[in-house]
């Protein structure tokens, strides 16, 4: 069974710190994705990455970088933190089935983070 | 633009009852959709994807190209149904397996 590990359920940081979200994957995905989910928003892709030391910008990346330095691990870091980046973040992976399909994305628990 | 929509926030039904989740999509070039369902205090998982043509917890779901939806339907609604769904899109050949995901529908089954 797929396991996508996020380090903290919660999180309470204050503003203009700067905060790292980790996730790890114990499956050999390809494909690592950083959401955040607000209620009534659904969820916004933040940053992907397809590859080590690869990383793409999602929807929403302002405020946000990231870090991929092994295939298993994808970091979400908050430069400056800002009250306006209180949410819920989800780490989500997948495989890539060459020429196929797109394969189903695997959700870690998420992380909830509170900026104070 | 690639889109998908949900059209009800919150959903209520009686236990019993049949039940439609809405999901329409916008796009030109043909789709891939699945349904991804949150319990409460869970985390995301799949519930179902149209290439699969399969019937999960009593949820089945067909893509219909022409109207471009693919709703998710249960004839005889549970109360461990209740929870929270999301229709999400991706592209054949599309950026490794991005998901545009709607917003999300609550489901209340009631007792």
């Amino acid at each position: 069974d797929v396991k996508v590990t996020q380090s903290s359920r919660y999180l309470v940081k204050r503003t203009g710190e700067k905060v790292f979200l980790e996730c790890v994957q114990d499956m050999d995905h390809e494909n690592m994705f950083w959401y955040r989910q607000d209620p009534g928003l659904g969820l916004r892709l933040i940053y992907f990455s397809y590859d080590v030391k690869m990383k793409e910008k999602g929807d929403i990346p302002e405020g946000y970088s990231v870090s991929r330095e092994k295939k298993e691990r994808f970091s979400l870091i908050l430069e400056s933190a800002s009250t306006s980046q209180t949410s819920m973040y989800l780490c989500a992976s997948s495989s890539w089935d060459r020429g196929y399909s797109n394969q189903p994305q695997h959700f870690g628990d998420g992380t909830r983070l509170s900026i104070l | 633009a690639q889109r998908v929509t949900q059209p009800e926030k919150l959903l209520s039904v009686f236990k019993g009852a049949p039940v439609e989740l809405k999901c329409n999509y916008s796009y030109s070039g043909s789709p891939e959709l699945f349904w991804y369902v949150q319990y409460s205090r869970q985390r995301l998982q799949l519930l179902l994807r149209h290439i699969s043509r399969e019937s999960i917890k009593g949820f089945t779901a067909d893509l219909n190209k022409g109207e471009t939806s693919f709703h998710l339907k249960k004839p005889f609604a549970q109360e461990e149904d209740s929870a929270m769904y999301y229709c999400a899109l991706t592209t054949y050949g599309g950026s490794q397996g991005n998901l545009i995901f709607g917003k999300g529908t609550k489901l209340s089954v009631k007792p």
